[in-house]
């Protein structure tokens, strides 16, 4: 089955620690994607990658970090820089041309 | 600066009646657009897409709209269903673009 998998569902983060968020796809889509949803703003893109070894920043970068060592795989660090982090996190990855596929999403919680 | 607008936060439709969701775009470079249904605490589902090439693009009860002159698209569906009840959003993406910008999303919800 290909699709885009993120872990975990649910996350809770106590104030001043770094969580990280997992997103792999088996759909060997070199794009990936990063959001970010909030009640009333859509989606809004945090980093994303074309290619292993290369990222770039979205429009909402600050606190955050990622790494793409490997096609597959697209990890999303929450940094403690981070002032606002509760938010509904979305992976999405994209062929060369078409639609973007989604990930089920990781809610993290801030506590 | 949201390149993207959808202006309905939400809608209501009877059953069986058309929806129209309505999408405004400012940049001229955007030259491929999507729909997306998402439920609550979900990813969301790619629906249809348009490229700036047609004005019209079907697949079933949905139908997208594409009018470029205005910078707005639209999607109908049609006859409605309650399992239709979701957020949509659109989307837009330059041919030489490397990212989908999304509108704020409209809430659907279909009276049975």
């Amino acid at each position: 089955d290909g699709g885009i998998t993120q872990s975990p569902k649910y996350l809770f983060r106590k104030e001043g620690q770094n969580v990280t968020l997992s997103c792999e796809q088996n759909l060997n889509h070199d794009a990936m994607y990063w959001y970010r949803q909030d009640p009333g703003q859509g989606l809004r893109l945090i980093y994303y990658s074309q290619i292993v070894n290369d990222f770039q920043k979205g429009d909402i970068a600050e606190g955050y970090s990622v790494s793409r060592e490997k096609k597959e795989s697209f990890p999303l660090t929450v940094t403690s820089a981070q002032k606002n982090p509760t938010a509904f996190y979305l992976c999405a990855s994209r062929p060369p041309w078409g639609e973007a596929f989604f990930g089920q999403g990781t809610r993290l919680t801030v506590v | 600066d949201q390149q993207v607008k959808q202006n309905s936060p939400s809608l209501s439709v009877q059953e069986g009646r058309i929806s129209i969701l309505n999408c405004d775009y400012t940049n001229s470079m955007f030259d491929y657009f999507l729909w997306y249904k998402k439920y609550p605490a979900e990813g969301p589902t790619f629906l249809i897409s348009i490229s700036s090439i047609k004005d019209k693009n079907e697949d079933g009860r949905f139908t997208v709209f594409l009018n470029k002159s205005a910078k707005h698209l639209s999607l109908h569906i049609v006859p409605s269903q309650p399992g239709d009840s979701a957020v949509y959003f659109c989307a837009a993406s330059a041919i030489t673009g490397n990212q989908f910008y999304f509108g704020t999303g409209t809430s659907l919800t279909v009276i049975p």
